[in-house]
Order: structure tokens, then C-alpha cells, then sequence
């Protein structure tokens, strides 16, 4: 079983739609948790980085964290063709440890 | 401007070849990684140094070779020995935590 579990997609939205990626994990010591985004053939890019559970906003990104339950998510409001890439979340277990990351969701937004 | 550079963005070679893929960054952060990314799978720790001249192996450091010699600078080298060395490469560098990824690059083995 992996560490961290990411449903590959794709998923497909309309245009202005709410994109919900999620992530689970099974290693209860991750306390850093990361969303990137990856346009096809580039670098990924980090997109929101949380510590513990709770939930954090910037812009139009919402990125959730249930401890609890081992879960994460990142939500996007108003979705636009832009936001079309792979989402990949990452977490580790302390500041400077390795990172774990989920195999990456597609994400298609139509217009 | 700031950010990590690697070199070249596509890279060919003929199996038994040894290749060095360059990656640099001005961010002045200490840590560097490298990674490695296959279709339908996650980012892989291939080898990652927090210092100049140390480095650790990460989870698939076989047939895979990195030196640190200088702040600025983390080339790996794919060795013959790496049996699937097909595979699109990404470098890191990290600051507080947060990890900045360099555009790749793709190399294709034949």
C-alpha cells in the first residue's frame, strides 16, 4: 500500500465549477502538506503548504487538512481553462524531512 | 530573476552511456534535491544534499551518481547501470521547508 493515495483522474469540469482533489494518507507522523500544480512537460509549482489540520485560503484555493481522518484536500473556485493541469499533494513528517508525493490528479476544465 | 535552471531541456543518449544532467539555482537555499517522475506514478527521491560536498541517497539512488561541490550546483548523473533510465528529471531546492521545482528534463535512452 502507498504512503499517500491520489486518484489519478481525469477529472472534468465546466468552466466556473468547483474542482475538489483530494488525498489520503496512512502515515499519522505527516504534519506538512503541500499541493502542486504540473502543466504537461514542466516543473510542478507549489500552490498552498499547511501545517497540521485546519484549512487554508488564497485566492481562489482552499486547501483542507483532517488529521482525523488522514485526509486532504485542495478546492478551486470558479475554475477556468487554466487551472487544466495535474495536481499533485505531498506531505512530510517535519520541516525538513523527504517529501511523499500522490501519483498526481488531471485535471481538464472546459470551456 | 531567481529560480532553478536545468540543462538541457531534452537529453538522448545510447544505452551504455553515462549522462550528467546539469541543475543550478540562485535562490541561495541549501538544500537540493533530485527526482524523478514516470507516467501515472508520483515524484521518487533519487539523492538530496542539505549541505555543499554531502548528499544522502534517496529511495531509488541505484545507478544514479550526484556531487555537491558548490552551493549553486547539484548534477546528477544517470550511470549505465540504471536499468530504466527513460524518465522525465526534476531538481529541487528548498527553503524553510517549501520546495521549488526547476522545468526539467526529459531524457529518452535507446
Amino acid at each position: 500500500q502507498k504512503e499517500v493515495e491520489q486518484d489519478p483522474g481525469p477529472l472534468s469540469v465546466p468552466e466556473g465549477a468547483i474542482v475538489s482533489l483530494n488525498c489520503t494518507y496512512s502515515n499519522s507522523a505527516f504534519q506538512y502538506f503541500m499541493w502542486y500544480r504540473q502543466y504537461s512537460r514542466k516543473g510542478p509549482e507549489l500552490l498552498m503548504y499547511t501545517y497540521s489540520s485546519g484549512n487554508k485560503e488564497d485566492g481562489r484555493f482552499t486547501a483542507q487538512v483532517d488529521k482525523s481522518s488522514k485526509y486532504i484536500s485542495l478546492f478551486i473556485r470558479d475554475s477556468q481553462p487554466s487551472d487544466s493541469a495535474t495536481y499533485l499533494c505531498a506531505m512530510k513528517t517535519d520541516s525538513w524531512g523527504k517529501l511523499q508525493f500522490g501519483a498526481g490528479t488531471q485535471v481538464v476544465v472546459t470551456p | 530573476d531567481g529560480g532553478i535552471t536545468q540543462s538541457p531541456k531534452y537529453l538522448f543518449r545510447k544505452e551504455g552511456q553515462n549522462v550528467t544532467l546539469s541543475c543550478e539555482q540562485n535562490l541561495n537555499h541549501d538544500a537540493m534535491y533530485w527526482y524523478r517522475q514516470d507516467p501515472g506514478q508520483g515524484l521518487r527521491l533519487i539523492y538530496y544534499s542539505q549541505i555543499v560536498n554531502d548528499f544522502q541517497k534517496g529511495d531509488i539512488a541505484e545507478g544514479y551518481s550526484v556531487s555537491r561541490e558548490k552551493k549553486e550546483s547539484f548534477p546528477l548523473t544517470v550511470t549505465s547501470a540504471q536499468k530504466n533510465p527513460t524518465a522525465f528529471y526534476l531538481c529541487a531546492s528548498s527553503i524553510m521547508g517549501e520546495q521549488y521545482f526547476g522545468p526539467g528534463t526529459r531524457l529518452t535512452v535507446t
